[in-house]
């Protein structure tokens, strides 16, 4: 079964180091998006993107935020500076045209900001 | 504001029982729901959706029941399985015209334990 692959599974850093969260969606998918958790929080939308831009965008994802599609089948999320509260699972999704709201999650990258 | 919360954030059931996981919504302009079963470091998992315009939709194993009028979704497991333990959120959407479809809000999550 097609699934969404997300690398690293972890991911440690140092506060104000540039981290890249790596992700390839279904392959027949077209919109992309990411999420994150921070621990005992709710899952939250970041992004959402489509045609090789940003669709739409939460208040979480100001200026330290970028994702880029930099080829055919990997999708990114850039935090330029990153700070101790960006701490937190980040999850890529991925859906197809004809089921826009049915997303498809991959396990995610722990991201932990020292 | 939108929001999306569950009533019961843990439930434990016997293996063989029925589970029935609830959530309150509070934006009734949404007009599409999921419901997701996270295990241990994996993401999300797909299970259900319905749309507003329905009332029930019946999966395997799995039931959702949508009440507009008082704005509570519900997950029904029938015979429940160890393999059925897992964090059960819902989420909703609200379609607000084309760059909205992917921008769903999740509830908090149910842990549902189910003893052998």
């Amino acid at each position: 079964e097609p699934e969404v692959t997300q690398t690293p599974s972890h991911q440690v850093t140092q506060m104000g180091q540039e981290v890249i969260l790596r992700c390839v969606p279904i392959s027949n998918h077209l919109y992309f998006y990411w999420y994150r958790q921070i621990l005992g929080q709710k899952v939250e939308f970041l992004v959402s993107f489509y045609n090789n831009e940003i669709s739409e965008k939460s208040e979480i994802f100001d200026d330290q935020f970028s994702v880029e599609r930099p080829d055919g089948s990997n999708f990114t999320l850039k935090i330029r500076s990153t700070k101790l509260e960006d701490s937190a699972m980040y999850f890529c999704a991925s859906s197809e045209a004809s089921g826009l709201r049915k997303l498809f999650f991959g396990s995610g990258t722990q991201l932990s900001v020292l | 504001g939108e929001s999306v919360g569950l009533h019961l954030p843990t439930l434990s059931v016997q293996e063989g029982d029925n589970s029935i996981i609830n959530c309150a919504y509070s934006n009734s302009a949404s007009d599409y729901f999921i419901w997701y079963k996270q295990e241990s470091g994996k993401g999300p998992q797909f299970i259900i959706d319905i749309r507003s315009n329905m009332d029930k939709r019946q999966g395997q194993r799995v039931t959702v029941l949508l009440n507009k009028t008082v704005k509570h979704l519900s997950l029904q497991i029938a015979a429940t399985q160890p393999g059925d333990s897992a964090v059960y959120f819902c989420a909703e959407n609200r379609n607000a015209g084309g760059t909205s479809y992917g921008k769903l809000t999740f509830g908090q999550g149910t842990i549902l334990t189910v003893h052998p």
